[in-house]
């Protein structure tokens, strides 16, 4: 398993500035996936964050957006940019470990208000 | 279009009795199967797994059954307690890392 920190665990942000959001995990990972939980909703992947290239991002979610750090295999942030009522969400860092069974291993999250 | 669907939004239980808890998928590409469960303001924990080469896997009260042909999953608690009280997510993954995930179920067992 790991244990995964986020920061900050929530804020309240005004339309049109940035947020950035980190992750630190407690070993070394390959891959740390970041996720989106809007209110009432499922958890929707945001992209694949991988040490030493580029973010994979999916479908709906591009990098002007939601730029993606890496710099080592421990730490990620997420940047929420230019920011909107809509991007009002439970954001979630994961990270796996790369067992078999394809668990992963999610952070306690971030609550984003963007007023 | 979602893959992975979980039709029931709530269940409520009584203490000691089973939660039967339900997923449907549509993906025949998927081969691997999880539960997670989360509590308010805090990240979703890792349950139960199932591989698709199983129908069914045991864990302490949590059991997983999986139906392919049906493409259809449940998870079974039994006895339920009131810690039991979150919201279940099953989750699929097409023999990579990434996941996709249902809509979750919340869980209330009554004391």
């Amino acid at each position: 398993s790991a244990v995964i920190s986020q920061k900050p665990s929530r804020d309240i942000c005004q339309r049109g500035t940035s947020l950035t959001i980190q992750c630190q995990v407690d070993s070394q990972v390959t891959m740390m996936f970041w996720y989106r939980q809007q209110p009432g909703q499922s958890l929707t992947l945001i992209a694949t964050a991988n040490q030493g290239s580029e973010a994979t991002y999916e479908s709906g979610f591009v990098i002007d957006k939601f730029p993606i750090s890496r710099p080592n295999l421990t730490f990620s942030t997420l940047t929420v940019s230019n920011m909107s009522p809509e991007d009002s969400s439970i954001y979630l860092c994961s990270v796996f470990t790369g067992t078999s069974s394809y668990e992963q291993y999610f952070g306690p999250g971030t609550r984003l208000t963007v007023t | 279009d979602q893959q992975v669907k979980q039709n029931s939004p709530s269940l409520s239980v009584q203490e000691g009795r089973i939660s039967i808890l339900n997923c449907d998928y549509t993906n025949s590409m998927f081969d691997y199967f999880l539960w997670y469960k989360k509590y308010p303001a805090e990240g979703p924990t890792f349950l139960i797994s199932i591989s698709s080469i199983k129908d069914k896997n045991e864990d302490g009260r949590f059991t997983v059954f999986l139906n392919k042909s049906a493409k259809h999953l449940s998870l079974h608690i039994v006895p339920s307690q009131p810690g039991d009280s979150a919201v279940y997510f099953c989750a699929a993954s097409d023999s990579g890392s990434r996941l996709t995930f249902g809509e979750g179920t919340q869980l209330t067992v009554n004391p």
